[in-house]
């Protein structure tokens, strides 16, 4: 069946280190993948997305993730982490086939620590 | 530009009362929408999406039920609440044009009591 997930609900880093956050999905033909970013009671926004092409990604406020065919990833990063970062972060896909069904992973809470 | 929008933006209901969400997008037409639902440590939960007018497919057997009856205008409602509905409910459409981004409403926190 296809999935994604999100390894780790919450995570948390120090201000300036690496931020990793995981997502996995399940599919033998490459799906479109997302990035989206949410604000305590605030709506999703759109931080990168893979379709075709290039697959190492570069998104908004120092993001980007790379899509790993052979891992079947698209894990999410930051060099620096700001304290404006913390925020619960969505992996979602599209899979192919049949409409435009965003599946999304359950998320993971980013705590940045000063 | 587009815009969604939600309302309202929170309610506390009693359990057994009815219940209407409503979702208005702006600047675009013929837009595919979607309600999700978000409780605690769950994700988002696919409820219903739409493709057109008085066109509703429903994701997940429940309670709910949702409507279209214009193009840019997409209700969630219920008869009868279940503590279970609780939740963070959001609206959202497609921009097929950027191949499937998400625009998602700020969402409306229900509270069943």
């Amino acid at each position: 069946a296809q999935s994604v997930t999100q390894l780790g609900s919450h995570v948390s880093v120090s201000e300036g280190a690496l931020v990793l956050l995981r997502c996995n999905y399940s599919s033998s033909v490459p799906p479109y993948l997302f990035w989206y970013v949410q604000y305590p009671n605030q709506g999703l926004q759109l931080l990168l997305k893979y379709t075709t092409g290039a697959t190492l990604v570069k998104g908004i406020n120092g993001f980007e993730a790379e899509f790993k065919k052979s891992e079947t990833s698209f894990h999410l990063t930051k060099p620096s982490a700001h304290m404006s970062d913390a925020a619960e972060y969505f992996c979602a896909v599209i899979f192919s086939g049949g409409y435009q069904k965003v599946t999304f992973g359950t998320g993971t809470k980013l705590q940045v620590i000063p | 530009s587009q815009t969604i929008h939600q309302w309202p933006a929170t309610l506390v209901q009693p359990v057994g009362s009815p219940l209407s969400l409503e979702c208005t997008v702006e600047g675009t037409s013929n837009p595919n929408l979607y309600w999700y639902r978000q409780a605690a440590g769950r994700g988002l939960q696919l409820l219903f999406y739409s493709v057109g007018i008085g066109q509703i497919s429903s994701e997940v057997p429940q309670n709910l039920s949702a409507s279209r009856p214009q193009d840019r205008q997409f209700i969630l409602s219920s008869k009868k609440l279940l503590l279970s509905d609780s939740g963070f409910y959001l609206c959202a459409w497609i921009r097929t044009s950027a191949a499937g981004e998400l625009f998602f409403g700020e969402g409306s926190r229900l509270t069943v009591l």
